[in-house]
């Protein structure tokens, strides 16, 4: 079926240093694309949104990136803080059967050094 | 402006019992969606709310699962009879638009079945 997977479940980063979250994602149906952040005990928070038409947005510290050639989708966060510390999931907005249901990869883990 | 609110936080059942988990939206928002997390796995979709009509229901498990949203306001997930399986993080999310974009989500409520 059509699902949204995470490259790498966990990742380290040193603060201070850049941190870059993968995504892959299945449907080329898919035209809306959004990362949110979990932090621990509290519910997904929305960082940032793509649409199909762009490649690139950016936020503040955070860049999103989209390949709808390889259907690859990456989150950027510039100067990593220990306040970046979460489970990031990337999401796909399916317009299936009218329907407007998110449907969200696995995770990753962000795990910031000090 | 509060955000959604879930009660409980956490709940522990034992198989076979009943839990009711209650979603309060923000306010104005028509759309509300149910999602869960299990075994720290991707973030689920199981209904969708357009006010208190049943946009989607394709995310539900099974008929022991039975969600309401009488008079379109807040919401309520029941379970009967709890399964082991059952056991995860239930959360609601609302928004303000119908194609799914940000979607505020609650805390979560943290199921527990024994």
């Amino acid at each position: 079926g059509e699902s949204v997977g995470l490259h790498l479940p966990t990742l380290s980063v040193q603060e201070g240093d850049n941190s870059i979250i993968n995504c892959a994602y299945s449907n080329s149906a898919s035209d809306y694309f959004i990362w949110y952040k979990q932090e621990s005990g509290k519910g997904p928070q929305f960082i940032i949104d793509i649409r199909s038409n762009m490649d690139k947005r950016q936020g503040q510290r955070v860049t999103v990136l989209l390949n709808k050639t390889v259907k690859h989708l990456s989150l950027q966060i510039a100067a990593t803080q220990p306040g970046d510390s979460a489970v990031y999931f990337c999401a796909e907005n399916s317009l299936m059967d009218s329907s407007y249901k998110l449907i969200f990869g696995s995770g990753t883990r962000l795990l910031v050094r000090p | 402006e509060a955000g959604v609110t879930q009660f409980p936080s956490h709940s522990v059942i034992e198989k076979g019992q009943t839990v009711t988990l209650r979603c309060d939206p923000i306010s104005g928002h028509d759309n509300l969606y149910w999602y869960r997390r299990v075994m720290g796995k991707e973030i689920k979709f199981l209904l969708h709310f357009v006010k208190e009509s049943k946009q989607d229901e394709s995310g539900m498990p099974n008929n022991r699962f039975l969600a309401e949203r009488t008079g379109g306001t807040y919401s309520t997930l029941k379970v009967q009879p709890a399964e082991l399986e059952d056991s995860g993080v239930y959360f609601c999310a609302s928004s303000q638009v119908r194609w799914a974009g940000e979607l505020f989500f609650g805390e979560g409520s943290r199921l527990t079945v024994l």
